[in-house]
């Protein structure tokens, strides 16, 4: 049973702080790993799809960082902002269906 | 180009019963995931469509049944619902020839057994 992990749960942070999260998941077997953005009421949104070890994605203040070796990808929003304010899933590719982790709620303070 | 809408958006309905919920996929796209989403988890994967049939499933009951038509949209029928089929059900569109299996989620269906 694959099984993908996030922390922390949730995290509440002032507006300018940067931040980070975390997604584990297996490490055979890989194929890609998917970073969605989702806001209350709205469709998850693609943040990045990641493929190779050591990959290193930016869109904006938010970057993302692969370890397939070890399982692992970081996910780093710098100064964070109000409207960054989401649930942030991962998600570990078979090639066909999508594992999700539990998501990580990001709250953002003015 | 409109995304992947559902319908409907939200819907109550009693144990026992039936319910079917609709997708259509994303212009150009070809295969349909659903997914369902229970309070505090992420999003679990039901089964996928690809030229109309079922091509992977999860690990759910056969009262979770779907379709695809040739139009690419989809249906995710649920029989004798029970209180824990209570949830929010995205769908999700893709197309199979694309690396990476890049997936585009509505905005779900949320569904109430009581």
């Amino acid at each position: 049973i694959l099984n993908v992990e996030q922390s922390p749960q949730s995290l509440h942070v002032q507006e300018g702080d940067s931040t980070n999260f975390t997604c584990s998941f297996p490490s055979s077997n890989f194929y890609a790993l998917h970073w969605y953005r989702w806001e209350t009421a709205k469709s998850p949104e693609a943040l990045f799809v990641m493929t190779l070890n050591g990959d290193e994605k930016k869109k904006g203040r938010i970057s993302a960082t692969l370890n397939t070796k070890e399982g692992y990808s970081y996910l780093y929003i710098k100064g964070s902002q109000p409207e960054d304010s989401a649930t942030y899933l991962c998600a570990f590719s078979d090639g066909n269906k999508l594992v999700f982790g539990a998501g990580t709620i990001l709250r953002v303070k003015s | 180009d409109a995304g992947v809408t559902q319908s409907p958006t939200h819907l109550i309905k009693t144990r026992g019963q039936q319910v079917t919920l609709r997708c259509s996929p994303k212009s150009g796209h070809d295969t349909v995931s659903w997914y369902q989403q229970a309070l505090g988890q992420g999003p679990q994967f039901i089964f996928q469509y690809y030229e109309e049939e079922e091509r992977q499933r999860g690990n759910f009951p056969d009262r979770f049944s779907g379709h695809q038509f040739p139009n690419y949209s989809s249906e995710l029928n649920v029989n004798a619902l029970l209180l824990g089929d209570s949830a929010l059900y995205l769908c999700a569109s893709s197309l199979r020839r694309l690396d990476y299996n890049e997936q585009f989620f509505g905005p779900g269906t949320r569904l109430t057994v009581l």
